[in-house]
C-alpha cells in the first residue's frame, strides 16, 4: 500500500463548482497533515494544516478521520485560479514530509 | 515575508560530473531538507538535517549524494558522478518548529545529459 494516496484526476469542474479531493495514508503514528498547492513546475505552497477537529479557510475546508487514516479537502465557489495541483502530505516524528502523488483540478470558464 | 532561496535555478550539467545546489533557509529555522521531483512523478523525500548532522535520509540518498551546512546561511546538496536519473527538481525546504510547515525554496532544476 502507497504510504500517501491520492486520486491523480484530472477533476475539470466549471467555475463556481464545488469539488472534493480525499487522501489516504498507511501509517497510523502520522503526526501532521497539510494540503499544499503545486503549480507546473513551481514549489509546492502551503494552502492549510489539516487538524482533527477540522478547519476552515475561506472558501477551503479541510478534514481529517485518524480512525480511517483519511483526509479530504473541499473547495467551494471554486475559481479559475484554483486550477493546480493539490499535493496530500503527512508527517511523522521526524518531521519528513511523504507526499501524495497529487490530484490535478482544472477549473473551467 | 521570510523565504527560502535557492540557487542556480536551473543548472545543466553532463553525467558523470559533479553537481553542488545551493540554499539559503530561513535564517531562524533549524531543520533543514533535500526533495526531488521527477517531472510528472510526486515529491520525494531525500534527506533531513538537524544540528550540523543529517537526522534521516532515504533510499534515494546513496554514496552519491552529500549535504553540508559550511557556514551559517547555506546549505548545499552535493551529487558526486551525476546519472540521467537524476534529472529532476531540487526543492530545499526549511522548518522551524515554531510553525506548522515547511517552507520551500523555488527549487533547481538539475537536467543531466
Amino acid at each position: 500500500r502507497k504510504e500517501v494516496e491520492q486520486d491523480p484526476g484530472p477533476f475539470n469542474v466549471p467555475e463556481g463548482a464545488t469539488v472534493a479531493f480525499n487522501c489516504t495514508y498507511s501509517n497510523s503514528a502520522s503526526q501532521s497533515f497539510f494540503w499544499y498547492r503545486q503549480d507546473c513546475r513551481k514549489e509546492p505552497k502551503l494552502l492549510m494544516s489539516v487538524y482533527s477537529s477540522g478547519n476552515e479557510d475561506g472558501r477551503f475546508t479541510a478534514q481529517l478521520n485518524r480512525a480511517s487514516q483519511y483526509i479530504s479537502l473541499l473547495i467551494r465557489d471554486s475559481k479559475l485560479s484554483d486550477s493546480a495541483t493539490y499535493l496530500c502530505v503527512v508527517s511523522s516524528g521526524t518531521y519528513k514530509y511523504i507526499f501524495g502523488t497529487g490530484t490535478r483540478l482544472k477549473v473551467l470558464a | 515575508e521570510p523565504e527560502v532561496t535557492q540557487t542556480p535555478s536551473h543548472q545543466v550539467t553532463q553525467m558523470g560530473q559533479e553537481v553542488i545546489l545551493r540554499c539559503v533557509p530561513i535564517s531562524n529555522h533549524l531543520y533543514f531538507y533535500w526533495y526531488r521531483q521527477i517531472l510528472g512523478q510526486k515529491v520525494e523525500f531525500l534527506v533531513s538535517f538537524y544540528n550540523n548532522e543529517i537526522s534521516e535520509k532515504s533510499e534515494i540518498f546513496d554514496d552519491q549524494f552529500s549535504v553540508e551546512r559550511p557556514d551559517g546561511s547555506n546549505f548545499t546538496l552535493k551529487i558526486r558522478s551525476t546519472k540521467l536519473e537524476d534529472s529532476a527538481m531540487y526543492f530545499c525546504a526549511s522548518f522551524g518548529r515554531t510553525e506548522d510547515e515547511q517552507y520551500f525554496g523555488p527549487g533547481t532544476r538539475l537536467t543531466v545529459t
